[in-house]
């Protein structure tokens, strides 16, 4: 059975620093997999979507990572700022078409 | 587009009573997911359906969860009878063929579940 975690669960840093967010999961035969954002009481967004035959994907300051055979992922976020503040979310993708999450990382940029 | 619409946003009910919450996916996606998130679980995949036929409900947790798609712009996901631990926040979400391989997901603004 798939399972995904993420570390660490709770990130604070200082604007402008860069950071890594990091994301293991434990079945190499996945799918694809994305990184959300979810701001509190609010729904899920789509960062970055990898599919499971590239290494990288980047948007903007966000830089993702994905290494299958050791079953990991990084999310990258360079020059963070508070409007960064969220929860993070790894998923994993099933051939059907199902995501396996992790429980996220709460990220908290200070001013 | 106006994305996946859940409804209600907000449910509050007492224990026993029947809840159904409501999606409205994508036009054109023909894929829908339900899934719940808690504190203690994170995000959790309830049941998903593929051209309006549920393909896998292994993760609804119990028989007072079920859920329907009678047409392919229309799911409801019933709880009957509601008991306090079902109280969550739970998300619809849709997606088509190209869309997984692409884009992935998009994700409603969810129901926040209250059973007291």
């Amino acid at each position: 059975k798939q399972e995904v975690t993420q570390i660490p669960a709770a990130l604070s840093v200082p604007e402008g620093e860069n950071l890594v967010l990091n994301c293991s999961f434990t079945d190499s035969a996945i799918y694809n997999l994305q990184w959300f954002r979810q701001d509190p009481g609010k729904g899920l967004t789509s960062l970055l979507l990898i599919q499971s035959s590239q290494r990288e994907q980047t948007s903007g300051r966000l830089n993702a990572s994905l290494d299958k055979s050791s079953g990991r992922s990084t999310l990258y976020i360079a020059a963070s700022q508070p409007g960064d503040s969220a929860t993070y979310l790894c998923a994993v993708g099933g051939s059907q078409g199902n995501l396996i999450f992790g429980k996220g990382t709460k990220l908290s940029v200070k001013p | 587009d106006a994305g996946v619409i859940q409804s209600p946003r907000h449910e509050v009910t007492e224990m026993g009573q029947e809840v159904t919450l409501r999606c409205k996916p994508i036009s054109g996606h023909d894929y829908l997911f339900w899934y719940r998130q808690t504190m203690m679980r994170g995000l959790e995949l309830l049941i998903y359906f593929n051209n309006n036929v549920p393909i896998d409900d292994s993760g609804m947790p119990e028989d007072r969860f079920s859920a329907k798609m009678p047409n392919a712009s229309f799911s409801t996901l019933k709880i009957q009878p509601s008991e306090p631990r079902d109280s969550a926040v739970y998300f619809c979400a849709s997606s088509s063929p190209s869309g997984l391989a692409n884009y992935g997901y998009t994700f409603g603004s969810g129901t926040r579940l209250t059973v007291v």
